[in-house]
């Protein structure tokens, strides 16, 4: 069964510093999707996106972040200048279309910032 | 935007007993409603999900039902087993524009006691 595979699996980085979190869709899926779950809590909606753009993206998702599909197959989430609340587990997911489908979350990328 | 509440928060059960736990959510647009198995460290994975055209689905020994008017919707388990101890996530999806977001409830962690 195809799945999203996330990279690097544990991110250690630096207060400050910018951090790129690689994900790889499904191939045949469209939609693309990122949230955070801080440790011991609820899942969390960061962003979609579709078609090459965002299409929706939450309160979290302020400037500091952003989204890209640089060559058709990875979808990246970049986090410029990290904060310590930026400690995280990132999942990405991705679903074939975007209403009332199941999307396939990736396992995950742990990310703490020191 | 959309809240969504999960009780309880833990749940422990004797093997072969159900389990249910229940959300709610604010936004009449709502209208997808995935449950999430999560075990530990591990990435949430779809047991089932329901659109608002339904009342009830089931599969096997899990089960979800829907209450539009209410804004409810419940998870059923019947005959649990060991194996189904894990933190479960409800959601509920509105579709904006060309995307949607997602909303997950705060978990409910269950036990299944042998």
């Amino acid at each position: 069964e195809p799945e999203v595979t996330q990279t690097p699996s544990h991110q250690v980085t630096q207060m400050g510093q910018e951090v790129i979190l690689r994900c790889v869709p499904i191939s045949n899926h469209l939609y693309f999707y990122w949230y955070r779950q801080i440790l011991g809590q609820k899942v969390e909606f960061l962003v979609s996106f579709y078609n090459n753009e965002i299409s929706e993206k939450s309160e979290i998702f302020d400037d500091q972040f952003s989204v890209e599909r640089p060559d058709g197959s990875n979808f990246t989430l970049k986090i410029r200048s990290t904060k310590l609340e930026d400690s995280a587990m990132y999942f990405c997911a991705s679903s074939p279309q975007v209403f009332s489908q199941p999307q396939h979350f990736g396992d995950g990328t742990r990310l703490s910032i020191l | 935007g959309e809240n969504v509440e999960q009780h309880p928060s833990t749940l422990s059960v004797q093997e072969g007993d159900s389990a249910v736990i229940k959300c709610t959510y604010s936004d009449s647009a709502s209208n997808y409603f995935p449950w999430y198995k999560q075990e530990l460290g591990k990435r949430p994975q779809l047991i089932i999900d329901i659109r608002s055209n339904v009342g009830e689905k089931k599969d096997q020994r899990i089960a979800v039902t829907l209450n539009k008017t209410a804004k409810h919707f419940s998870l059923h388990i019947t005959e649990t087993q060991p194996e189904d101890s894990a933190v479960y996530f409800c959601a509920a999806s509105i579709r904006v524009g060309t995307g949607n977001q997602f909303y997950f409830g705060t978990g409910t962690s269950l036990t299944v006691i042998p």
